[in-house]
């Protein structure tokens, strides 16, 4: 089955202690994305990757890492984590210059993610 | 002013009705998409399309881009589709509005 994976789906840790919050597809897709959802403010990206080795900040880039080992994997690393980043955290992956349905964004069921 | 706006914020039909949820954005793009958000939290993509119309089953989505606007329709609403629509503009890099809340009652 086509999926995107992600773990843990619901994590609550305080404030300063690393977390790693990884995301896995088995489409083959180029492209994986992050995104945090937040009330009144909706979804904002906050990294995205084109293919291994090569990924750009989104629009909230601040206070997070991500890396591109493999072209299936797209972890989301705060290294220093803060109340401020309490959200529920998405992550999505597609074939953007494919056509369609591989252009279409496959996304996670989602983390919700607490920081005390 | 946000780079993408939805309407209406909030929406409430009874089934049957044809349903219009609009998205107006100010950037240049390459592509837009519509999303449905679930009342469990799901994402699912329903379109992308960079120009003139789309359509699956009872949801239709079109495009005007010299008026930088988008619309999605569902004809025949059902409760099934309750659910939060997102609009969202670009290829790789994203920006999205803030959702429509789509409650359809029996």
């Amino acid at each position: 089955e086509a999926q995107v994976t992600q773990n843990p789906r619901y994590l609550i840790t305080v404030t300063g202690k690393k977390l790693t919050v990884t995301c896995s597809q088995n489409m083959n897709h180029e492209y994986m994305s992050w995104y945090r959802q937040d009330p009144g403010l909706g979804l904002r990206q906050i990294y995205y990757s084109m293919n291994v080795e090569v990924t750009d900040k989104g629009d909230v880039p601040e206070g997070y890492k991500v890396s591109r080992k493999e072209k299936r994997n797209f972890p989301l690393i705060l290294e220093s984590p803060s109340p401020n980043q309490t959200s529920l955290y998405f992550c999505a992956s597609s074939s953007p210059y494919r056509g369609p349905p591989y252009n279409e964004q496959f996304f996670g069921p989602g983390t919700r993610l607490t920081v005390l | 002013k946000n780079e993408v706006e939805q309407s209406p914020q909030n929406l409430t039909a009874q089934e049957g009705e044809f349903i219009t949820i609009n998205c107006s954005y100010s950037v240049g793009i390459s592509a837009l998409h519509w999303l449905q958000q679930h009342p469990g939290g799901g994402i699912v993509s329903l379109f992308m399309l960079s120009s003139g119309k789309k359509k699956h089953g009872r949801l239709i989505a079109t495009i005007n881009i010299q008026e930088k606007h988008s619309s999605l329709h569902i004809t025949a609403s059902h409760p099934r589709d309750s659910a939060v629509y997102i609009c969202a503009v670009g290829t790789l890099k994203l920006i999205f509005g803030t959702g429509t809340r789509l409650q359809v009652f029996p």
